[in-house]
């Protein structure tokens, strides 16, 4: 089963509120991904897991968390979400292969 | 850092025809991985194509690319579009593999029309 699930699928949240996003695999993969995606723009990868160890981009370091509390599990979370969050939020898995397992995506709106 | 460019954001062919999406690549490493994902509507993006040896074409459901490092290069080809090809298509570099970093282009969706 080369499944990842995502959810909330749809998600509406307020300015200034938080919010939290939710991944599983069961593929045993070792490394997880966040990407945001947005119309028009190229997937921009936010954050990854390898194994325990949490890598985030430089220039989203500070704007999301995330946790990964087994192996199966990947989480975003969104401390006060601003107008700009507004995308689709792609959470992917991948094995040593380097192949990227994509979920159906979480698309958030922020009102 | 490294980055992906896809020249096209629209591609529209009719059936029949020949395809080639464009794909350049830069990267201080030199053996980079070079993917083409393909990614129909409401769905989500799935592999295509993979690649990391130089000069070797590499092909999947009709599809082919040769990775060139000389160019920097891995245009996505086809010789004969169906319908079914419509999509989004997304080239992505992985430069350094121990890293674990893919990064995309930013798309070209390619339309086929009867």
């Amino acid at each position: 089963d080369t499944t990842v699930k995502q959810n909330p699928r749809y998600k509406l949240a307020r300015v200034g509120k938080p919010v939290n996003l939710i991944c599983s695999q069961t593929m045993n993969h070792d490394t997880m991904y966040w990407y945001q995606k947005k119309p028009n723009q190229a997937p921009k990868l936010l954050l990854f897991y390898y194994d325990k160890i949490l890598n985030r981009e430089a220039d989203t370091f500070e704007k999301f968390q995330s946790s990964r509390p087994n192996n199966s599990f990947c989480s975003l979370y969104i401390g006060s979400a601003g107008l700009e969050y507004s995308a689709m939020y792609l959470c992917a898995s991948s094995s040593y292969t380097g192949q990227l397992y994509f979920g159906e995506g979480s698309k958030l709106t922020v009102l | 850092g490294d980055s992906v460019t896809q020249t096209e954001g629209l591609v529209t062919l009719t059936e029949g025809l020949p395809v080639m999406l464009n794909c350049t690549y830069q990267t201080i490493y030199s053996n980079p991985f070079l993917f083409w994902y393909v990614q129909h509507l409401n769905e989500s993006p799935r592999l295509l194509l993979k690649s990391f040896t130089d000069n070797k074409r590499t092909e999947h459901q009709g599809f082919h690319a040769t990775l060139h490092k000389s160019s920097s290069s891995f245009h996505l080809q086809k010789s004969s579009a169906q319908l079914s090809d419509s999509a989004l298509y997304y080239c992505a570099l992985n430069g350094n593999y121990n890293q674990g970093k893919l990064i995309f282009g930013q798309g070209t969706k390619l339309s086929i029309k009867p």
